[in-house]
């Protein structure tokens, strides 16, 4: 079976500073994992996704997120937050490996962005 | 841009009505999804199709039911609403079943409430 943990339901930074919003997964196999935003009011956004390959994924809107096998996270960082940042972010993964069927994608529940002018 | 739309974005039925949400996309992808969100619960799978007429069920998919009859098209059916249905259900499509590293793309929502 696979997991996404995210600890924080909410997360508070100043305008300007760096954030971290952190998730860890549980797979059998590799992973492949995703990041999602959804802004007050509207559906989920494709952030950016790890495959393979660099650890370091960078994606929309100036967001990275760097892949840690060993310590099993994914954690989406953007070096200066904007106000415009705040809103709930979802990480997710499926299982790399496929046994037949449909793999789904598990998501975790969110963690709220709050960016504090 | 991938385009996913949902015809409501607020509805309000009663308990025991038939509710119908209809989902339509623009990219000629073979998947598609419908989930729920709940306030720490996140996102739960009810049902996907990955292709015409096929339908899969996903983590929740008591008391749904799903249509599909054109590829751009993916309708979720509420058979008898009930209070416990109230929720944001949004709908996600991506490209194909092979391809697992494909992103998703969802439509705005529909908030449901069930009275």
């Amino acid at each position: 079976a696979q997991s996404v943990a995210q600890p924080e339901d909410q997360v508070n930074v100043a305008e300007g500073n760096p954030l971290t919003v952190k998730c860890t997964y549980s797979v059998s196999g590799n992973p492949y994992l995703f990041w999602y935003v959804q802004y007050p009011n509207r559906g989920l956004q494709f952030l950016l996704k790890y495959i393979t390959g660099d650890n370091l994924v960078k994606g929309s809107y100036g967001f990275e997120a760097e892949f840690n096998k060993s310590q099993t996270s994914f954690h989406l960082k953007k070096p200066s937050a904007l106000v415009s940042d705040s809103a709930l972010y979802f990480c997710a993964v499926r299982d790399m490996r496929h046994s037949g069927g449909y793999q789904k994608v598990t998501f975790g529940t969110g963690t709220k962005l709050q960016v504090i002018p | 841009d991938v385009k996913v739309t949902q015809s409501s974005r607020y509805l309000v039925k009663r308990t025991g009505e038939k509710v119908f949400l209809e989902c339509v996309q623009d990219m000629d992808h073979e998947n598609m999804f419908w989930y729920r969100q709940d306030p720490g619960l996140g996102l739960r799978l009810i049902y996907f199709s990955y292709d015409v007429k096929m339908k899969e069920k996903g983590d929740i998919p008591e008391g749904y039911s799903v249509s599909r009859e054109k590829k751009e098209r993916f309708s979720l059916i509420l058979e008898s609403a009930s209070t416990n249905q109230t929720s944001m259900y949004l709908c996600a499509s991506s490209l194909f079943l092979g391809r697992f590293g494909d992103e998703q793309y969802f439509g705005p929502g529909t908030r449901l409430t069930v009275t």
